[in-house]
């Protein structure tokens, strides 16, 4: 798990906090991903970056911004949640190249609580 | 669209008995396949995966994957499961006849080893 990292591992906020979840990918990556998983549901795509370049916004609230300033850093922007959003949110990292699809890795998550 | 179903919530299985845990997909075109398990605390680490050639795959942990196109089925096996193979299971597929579609991720599979 050296290969992408996340941090917080834990947070704890309040709904009309703000807060950002960072994530970092060590592998030469050019293609990041956001995900939700919440107990007993499948997971959850919210953003795609590929090349820096936003691909993918599965829907998500707008309470949600993500930002990439570069292909080895991934924000998640938090602000005015709501319980519901309480979840493990995984940051992955992959290899993207025209006709091949490569695994994707991934950091251990931030476990979010929203009081 | 391309989905994913993992028909059990939990599989249960003495140590030393071998294991296999279903996947079934849906897709337009042909299929990627992958496996992926997250130990607690823990992000999804990458198993193996099916592009083309062999129906059997070989990947990490003496873990493998038999491709079924007739039968859309692509369920991991273990000759002989151990204590700690003890994880949550992931099968994911993405769909090459659509486009730059994302990889989409079934609810997972609780396995348990019982010594």
């Amino acid at each position: 798990e050296t290969g992408v990292t996340q941090t917080p591992r834990h947070l704890v906020m309040g709904m009309t906090n703000k807060k950002s979840l960072k994530c970092e990918q060590h592998l030469g990556h050019n293609a990041m991903y956001w995900y939700k998983q919440s107990a007993k549901k499948p997971l959850e795509l919210m953003f795609v970056y590929n090349f820096k370049e936003q691909t993918e916004n599965n829907s998500v609230p707008s309470r949600f911004s993500p930002e990439c300033p570069n292909s080895s850093h991934l924000f998640l922007h938090l602000h005015t949640l709501q319980p519901e959003d309480s979840a493990l949110y995984l940051c992955a990292s992959s290899q993207e190249a025209t006709g091949t699809y490569n695994e994707q890795f991934f950091g251990p998550g931030t476990r979010l609580t929203v009081l | 669209a391309q989905s994913v179903a993992q028909p059990e919530d939990q599989v249960n299985v003495a140590e030393g008995n071998p294991l296999t845990v279903k996947c079934t997909y849906s897709v337009s075109g042909n299929p990627y396949l992958f496996w992926y398990v997250q130990y607690p605390n823990r992000g999804l680490q990458f198993l193996l995966k099916y592009i083309t050639g062999d129906n059997l795959v070989k990947g990490s942990y003496g873990f493998e994957a038999e491709f079924n196109k007739s039968q859309t089925s692509f369920h991991l096996k273990k000759p002989s499961a151990l204590v700690s193979d003890s994880a949550l299971y992931f099968c994911a597929v993405r769909d090459l006849g659509s486009g730059n579609t994302p990889l989409v991720f079934g609810k997972g599979t609780r396995l348990s080893v019982i010594a």
